[in-house]
């Protein structure tokens, strides 16, 4: 079955950038869309983004000015990056696989999460 | 804030019924399907609905989902204590191109 993994460091610093990859096993990543989704600490979920393997990307306009993502499909891995951190992107940060049809949020499977903090 | 509301709590005792609801706009369920994810403590969210209506494999008959106009409600039969958990809707927001999510609801059973 398709598992994903993130990995990456736990900790960043204030103005640094945050870099996430997401492994993904089980399904050849040059199919669906891959996305990133975050959750501070006992809130909510909030999108980030989403990927094809083609390249093509479609960003949170609140997050846009600082979102890279990319794919490597030779790797079979997609990753994050975000850039001027601060406190308040302190997260688990989820990747998950997209459905393929448009204007879907059929987010499945997900990834354990990894919890990334900012701080000096 | 988030763009789709849904109460912050709900409770029932095992074995009863109840409803979680999940309002919108017309850019958002208004004019596009509803997914419900099921997060239980310390996990990854779950999808537990699709397309407003449809479950996934494995998930039971016990969780349903609907949709009116621009609000969607998840309502879960036969509760049972494994079903203690948070409750998210989604749907696609023509505003912002990208998907909303509610903020949320924790559902504890007595």
């Amino acid at each position: 079955q398709v598992q994903l993994q993130e990995s990456g460091p736990g900790l960043v610093k204030p103005s640094e950038t945050l870099s996430l990859t997401c492994t993904v096993s089980g399904d050849s990543i040059s199919s669906y869309y891959w996305s990133w989704i975050r959750q501070p600490p006992g809130k909510g979920l909030e999108w980030i983004g989403y990927i094809y393997y083609s390249g093509s990307t479609n960003y949170n306009p609140s997050l846009k000015s600082r979102v890279t993502m990319s794919v490597d499909t030779s790797k079979n891995q997609f990753s994050l990056k975000l850039s001027s951190v601060t406190a308040a992107d302190t997260a688990v940060y989820y990747c998950a696989r997209r459905g393929a049809a448009a204007g879907t949020v059929w987010l499945d499977p997900w990834g354990q999460g990894s919890l990334v903090t900012v701080s000096s | 804030q988030s763009v789709l509301t849904q109460p912050p709590s709900a409770s029932g005792t095992p074995g009863q019924r109840v409803t979680i609801s999940c309002s919108g706009s017309s850019s958002s369920i208004g004019s596009h399907y509803v997914y419900w994810y099921q997060q239980l403590p310390g996990t990854a969210p779950k999808l537990l609905i699709y397309s407003s209506d449809q479950r996934p494999s494995g998930v039971p008959d016990r969780f349903s989902g609907s949709k009116s106009g621009t609000s969607a409600s998840l309502a879960i039969s036969g509760l049972r204590s494994e079903d203690e958990a948070d409750y998210y809707c989604a749907a696609w927001d023509d505003s912002l191109s990208g998907p909303v999510f509610g903020g949320g609801t924790k559902l504890t059973v007595l």
